[in-house]
């Protein structure tokens, strides 16, 4: 159990665009999605908490305009990077988390998007 | 919030022992994880601790102290395949948030 989706897994984009990314909760409802960022050869850093059917919560340094969360629904969650520039350039990675996601299987990733912005 | 030190590099003879030490401080303890990450792909749960004392999982087994504020991550008969970057994660209380260390990149050479 517990197949998370997530797409694209690679993206380059120009300067000025903007890109979707998807995450798909395969087999169970995801009530709570996390987005983290990870740059190279550091760690996961939170973005965004967000609740189905409510606004997501954001970290300190994160803009919300820039990075759009979706959570429509139990099982898809998306991120909007909107005019990206490079130093947007990163590896996002989505994190569903079940209502009752039993605690000793951890928390599920998506397989993560290397985004690249030229 | 939380604060997650672990060493940033170890390397280690194939088929040997590795020991991966976290300390952390935080506002509200709800567990502890440990994730390992090959180059350019998402986390993989290794193991999870909430209470004091080791859980040991195959080859990997992981350790708490909560009182000291301090885990390790233990990885035996290392393999090839074992060279990645070990994450320490820590839950918090009130949010279920994880918070990550900044990563242990461990090189198992033959």
């Amino acid at each position: 159990g517990a197949v998370v989706s997530q797409h694209p897994s690679r993206v380059i984009c120009k300067s000025g665009t903007s890109v979707k990314i998807e995450c798909r909760s395969l087999d169970f409802q995801a009530t709570t999605m996390f987005w983290y960022r990870q740059f190279p050869k550091q760690s996961l850093m939170l973005m965004a908490t967000s609740n189905e059917g409510s606004k997501a919560t954001y970290e300190q340094g994160v803009e919300k305009d820039k990075f759009l969360i979706n959570h429509a629904s139990l099982t898809l969650s998306t991120l909007t990077v909107t005019s990206a520039h490079p130093e947007d350039s990163s590896f996002y990675i989505c994190s569903p988390l079940a209502s009752s996601q039993g605690e000793h299987y951890g928390y599920t990733f998506g397989s993560g998007t290397r985004l690249t912005v030229v | 919030g939380q604060n997650i030190d672990q060493p940033t590099e170890m390397t280690a003879t194939e088929g040997a022992i590795v020991q991966i030490n976290c300390t952390y401080q935080t506002s509200g303890f709800n567990g502890l994880f440990w994730y390992q990450q090959h180059a350019g792909e998402a986390p993989t749960f290794l193991s999870y601790n909430v209470l004091d004392g080791l859980e040991e999982k195959g080859r990997f087994s992981s350790f708490l102290s909560r009182s000291k504020g301090y885990s390790y991550l233990l990885l035996k008969e290392l393999q090839m395949k074992d060279s990645a970057s070990y994450l320490c994660a820590v839950r918090d209380r009130n949010d279920y948030k994880l918070s990550f260390g900044a990563g242990t990149t461990v090189t198992v050479r033959a």
